[in-house]
């Protein structure tokens, strides 16, 4: 089982949707988890960092954490043509011995 | 402001060549981290320092090594370069290792 997962897509959605984006990790003691925008030939960019259970939200994005069930989601509300890119995501746990690990990423094409 | 800037931006070596990896860091951030990303794998970590003074080695450290030239700078060497390492490095920092990572524009390194 890979420490992080994601599927790889490519997930479409079309223009104003809302895209859901999903992560699952392995390391029950993990306490940091972060997503990023990496667009394509460019590097990752932060979006959203999540510490506690429950939504977090920043202008269209959202980030959920579920610790019990152990998966972190971000949700893109009013998807833009722009959102289009691969999200990553990265959990931080004592089992990684304190540092990031980094999921394959979500590639998301939003359709005009 | 620039960040994190990584030089050079492009790079072809031959089999056997080596190369140093230059990265500087304006963000007064403590630690610093070297990955590569390949298609397919996502990001994974080679080294990091978590401040001025320490290294160690991430998932895949074989035929890199680095050094914390300051606080500021952070460089990854090749040694003998091999066709497995051709990739895309990236260089990140952090305020602390709990902290987000921000990220370096990225080489793009190919080994003939």
């Amino acid at each position: 089982q890979k420490e992080v997962e994601q599927n790889s897509g490519p997930l479409s959605v079309p223009e104003g949707a809302i895209a859901s984006l999903n992560c699952t990790y392995s390391d029950r003691g993990s306490q940091s988890f972060f997503w990023y925008r990496q667009y394509s030939g460019k590097s990752p960019e932060l979006i959203m960092s999540i510490y506690s259970n429950g939504d977090k939200e920043d202008g269209r994005f959202t980030a959920q954490l579920n610790k019990a069930s152990q998966y972190v989601s971000l949700l893109i509300r009013d998807s833009q043509p722009s959102d289009s890119a691969t999200y990553l995501c990265a959990v931080r746990g004592d089992n990684y011995g304190q540092n990031f690990v980094f999921g394959p990423g979500t590639r998301l094409s939003v359709l005009p | 402001n620039a960040g994190v800037t990584q030089t050079p931006k492009f790079q072809v070596l031959k089999t056997g060549q080596s190369m140093t990896l230059q990265c500087a860091q304006d963000m007064n951030h403590n630690s610093m981290y070297w990955y590569r990303q390949d298609p397919g794998m996502g990001l994974r970590l080679i080294y990091y320092s978590a401040s001025e003074g320490t290294t160690d080695k991430g998932e895949v450290p074989n035929g890199y090594n680095v050094s914390r030239l300051n606080k500021r700078e952070f460089s990854l060497r090749l040694e003998s370069a091999a066709p497995s390492q051709t990739s895309v490095y990236f260089c990140a920092s952090s305020e602390a290792t709990q902290r987000p990572q921000h990220f370096g524009d990225g080489t793009r390194l190919s080994i003939l």
